[in-house]
């Protein structure tokens, strides 16, 4: 149980264009989903906490009209690299946190690595 | 504001031997706290995790860790290191109520044939 997906798994894209990720989580209801940057060598970068249906809330730093989530389902959440720049190069990770009992966990994506050239 | 510390970015262990992951956390209460694990190219799968109750904390692979309030830590421990368990290990905190982890800066573990 607890399975979180996330496509692309990769992505390469020219400088200028727009890039959506998508994070499921599949056998499980996910009221809160967060976005993560993660570059090479370091530790994760909280970018944003979403709960279903409301509004984003990002992180200090975090350009909102760049990285836009959307939050529009229990299962899904999206995040758009609009854009994208060649220092948007990152490894993108997704977590999904649920409702009842395992509130206090937040369940990680496989993460999708992005390149722009 | 809260803070994970991870004591050694680098953690280099012969197969079969003691496998020790510091951890320490700063909480003005006890916090949830966790152990991840990240293969190379893959997002973070949890290990192990405690929040209330038994302070020895049994996870997979043979990992646990032991919740110790007076030491504010949590260290990550196995018997045994095998090869497969090459990888980044993290080392992360949240508060009752709160929504975000903190995590610590990661510990790279490396296993000598």
């Amino acid at each position: 149980g607890a399975v979180v997906s996330q496509h692309p798994s990769r992505v390469i894209c020219k400088s200028g264009t727009s890039v959506k990720i998508e994070c499921r989580s599949l056998d499980f209801q996910a009221t809160t989903m967060f976005w993560y940057r993660q570059f090479p060598k370091q530790s994760l970068m909280l970018m944003a906490t979403s709960n279903e249906g409301s509004k984003a809330t990002y992180e200090q730093g975090v350009e909102k009209d760049k990285f836009l989530i959307n939050h529009a389902s229990l299962t899904l959440s999206t995040l758009t690299v609009t854009s994208a720049h060649p220092e948007d190069s990152s490894f993108y990770i997704c977590s999904a946190r649920g409702s009842g009992g395992g509130t206090d966990t937040q369940y990680f994506g496989p993460g999708t690595r992005l390149t722009v050239l | 504001a809260q803070s994970v510390t991870q004591l050694g970015s680098h953690v280099s262990v012969s197969e079969g031997a003691l496998v020790l992951l510091r951890c320490n956390y700063s909480s003005s209460v006890p916090p949830y706290l966790f152990w991840y694990v990240q293969y190379p190219n893959q997002g973070l799968q949890l290990l192990l995790k405690y929040t209330t109750g038994a302070t020895l904390v049994k996870g997979i692979n043979g990992f646990e860790a032991e919740f110790k309030k007076s030491e504010t830590s949590f260290h990550l421990t196995k018997p045994s290191a095998h090869m497969s368990d090459a990888a980044e290990y993290f080392c992360a905190q949240k508060g009752w109520g709160a929504q975000k982890l903190v995590f610590g800066q990661g510990t790279r573990l490396t296993i000598n044939p």
